[in-house]
């Protein structure tokens, strides 16, 4: 079975401008989150998407937008982008919400703003 | 809220020498706890998970976590540490407080030198 696949793996962005990020989730995963990784904060959660709706939003400017489609795959937007957006944006999916069912992550897209 | 701490930047072990990657959690109720691993420019990928029972947790890798309910913590383990274990270790705690959100500890580095 194919892993979480995230697109494009790296983009270079200048200030001010917005950005999509893809992800497509595991076949049968319903669930698809959204985490932000940097050095100095960790990995931050953005927001999961579950049957089309987002579930649950971290605690993220409204720069930072995200949407699922019916087929689960999800989209990530960041909109006027700033320096401090630069990082590793992981995806990951589950095959519920269920809270004993695992994340599978996929391999990342890196943004780095300049 | 829900928490979880990682007491430790960086484990440094030899070879062969078993390893322990600490973990505690701040819950309430009955704790949902996983452990994943990120190798350098991937994703997570996911080790072991304790949602119930036995509090000797088996994963990949031949790592194991041992859940302490009195102590909170879920420190992961390996009897025998390959240089090929190190990597970036996560302890994650459900919160079903929270819609089932996923918290992240800060990370440990694992360095194992031949």
């Amino acid at each position: 079975k194919a892993g979480v696949t995230q697109t494009p793996r790296y983009l270079i962005k200048t200030r001010g401008q917005q950005v999509t990020l893809s992800c497509s989730p595991i076949s049968g995963h319903r669930s698809v989150s959204w985490y932000q990784q940097t050095p100095g904060q960790g990995l931050q959660f953005l927001f999961e998407y579950f049957s089309e709706t987002q579930r649950n939003k971290g605690n993220f400017p409204g720069r930072f937008s995200g949407r699922q489609f019916s087929n689960s795959r999800s989209e990530m937007n960041v909109s006027t982008l700033e320096l401090g957006d630069s990082a590793l944006y992981l995806c990951a999916s589950s095959l519920a919400l269920e809270p004993s069912y695992e994340q599978y992550f996929g391999p990342g897209t890196r943004l780095t703003v300049t | 809220a829900q928490s979880v701490a990682q007491p430790e930047d960086q484990v440094n072990v030899a070879e062969g020498n078993p390893l322990t990657v600490k973990c505690t959690y701040s819950v309430s109720g009955n704790p949902y706890l996983f452990w994943y691993v990120q190798y350098p420019n991937r994703g997570l990928q996911f080790l072991l998970k304790y949602i119930t029972g036995d509090n000797l947790v088996k994963g990949s890798y031949g790592f194991e976590a041992e859940f302490n309910k009195s102590q909170t913590s879920f420190h992961l383990k390996k009897p025998s540490a390959l240089v090929s274990d190190s990597a970036l270790y996560f302890c994650a705690v459900r919160d079903m407080e929270n819609f089932n959100k996923f918290y992240f500890g800060s990370g440990t580095k694992l360095n194992v030198k031949p």
